[in-house]
C-alpha cells in the first residue's frame, strides 16, 4: 500500500534561517508527490507537484522540492523562513493509475522564531 | 474566481445528533471531494464524486455517513448519529477534472465538527 511519512511533527527555525521539511514516501512505482500547506482555520493551498517531468520542482512563496527516487524522498526547502511560513505542511501522494486521490502524511508544524 | 465555499464554518451537536455540512466547489468542476481531518493527523478522504456519480466511498463509514451531489455541482455530507469520534474537520475540494486525471484539488476552508 502507498503511504507517505513527515519526519518531525514539529520544526522551529529561526527567521532568514533554511527551511526543510522531510517526506517520505513507499512505493514501487514513483507516484506523484504534492506539498501542502494549511494556515490556522484555514483550508489546504497547494506549493508545490512532481508530476514525473523536472525532479526540482519550484512553487509558490519561494518554496521548492526535490524528487529522489534513490531515497524514496520529496523534501520540501525554502532558502529563508519568514513569520509569515508558520503554518502545518502536509506532503501527500498520488499513485500512478491510483485517480486523482490523496493521501495525506501526518503533517510537520513549523514555527519561525524571530 | 471564487473558491470552494463551504458552510457551517463551525457546529456543535450532542451525541446522537444529526448535522450536515454543505459544499459548493469552484465552478465548472467536475469532480469534488469530501475529506475528513482529526486533530494531528492529515486529512483522510471520505468519498469522491465525478459529477453527480460516486468515484471512490470506500473509506466512508456508510452506516452513518452519506453525501450526495444530484445536481453535479453543490455537495451534502451528513453524519447520523454522530459519534465522539466523529469530531474532526472535513474539508471539501474540487478538481476540474479528476477520475483518471492527476489533477490540482481546490480546498474549501473546512467546517470543524465538535461532538459532545
Amino acid at each position: 500500500a502507498q503511504s507517505v511519512t513527515q519526519l518531525g511533527s514539529h520544526v522551529s527555525v529561526s527567521e532568514g534561517a533554511l527551511v526543510l521539511l522531510r517526506c517520505n514516501y513507499s512505493s514501487s512505482v514513483p507516484p506523484y508527490l504534492f506539498w501542502y500547506v494549511q494556515y490556522p482555520n484555514q483550508g489546504l493551498q497547494l506549493l508545490l507537484k512532481y508530476t514525473s517531468a523536472a525532479t526540482l520542482v519550484k512553487g509558490i512563496n519561494g518554496f521548492e522540492a526535490e524528487f529522489k527516487k534513490s531515497e524514496t524522498s520529496f523534501h520540501l526547502t525554502k532558502p529563508s523562513a519568514h513569520m509569515s511560513d508558520a503554518a502545518e505542511y502536509f506532503c501527500a501522494v498520488i499513485l500512478t493509475g491510483g485517480g486523482n486521490k490523496l493521501t495525506f502524511g501526518t503533517g510537520t508544524q513549523l514555527k519561525v522564531e524571530l | 474566481e471564487a473558491g470552494v465555499a463551504q458552510s457551517p464554518r463551525y457546529k456543535i451537536i450532542e451525541k446522537r445528533q444529526s448535522v450536515a455540512f454543505w459544499c459548493n466547489p469552484i465552478s465548472g468542476h467536475a469532480t469534488l471531494y469530501w475529506y475528513q481531518q482529526i486533530l494531528g493527523q492529515g486529512p483522510k478522504l471520505l468519498i469522491q464524486f465525478q459529477n453527480n456519480g460516486v468515484v471512490d466511498d470506500s473509506q466512508l463509514p456508510k452506516d452513518r455517513f452519506s453525501a450526495e451531489r444530484l445536481k453535479g455541482v453543490d455537495s451534502t455530507l451528513k453524519i447520523q448519529p454522530a459519534k465522539l469520534e466523529d469530531s474532526a474537520v472535513y474539508l471539501c475540494a474540487s478538481s476540474l477534472v479528476g477520475g483518471s486525471s492527476i489533477d490540482t484539488q481546490y480546498f474549501g476552508p473546512g467546517t470543524r465538527l465538535t461532538v459532545l
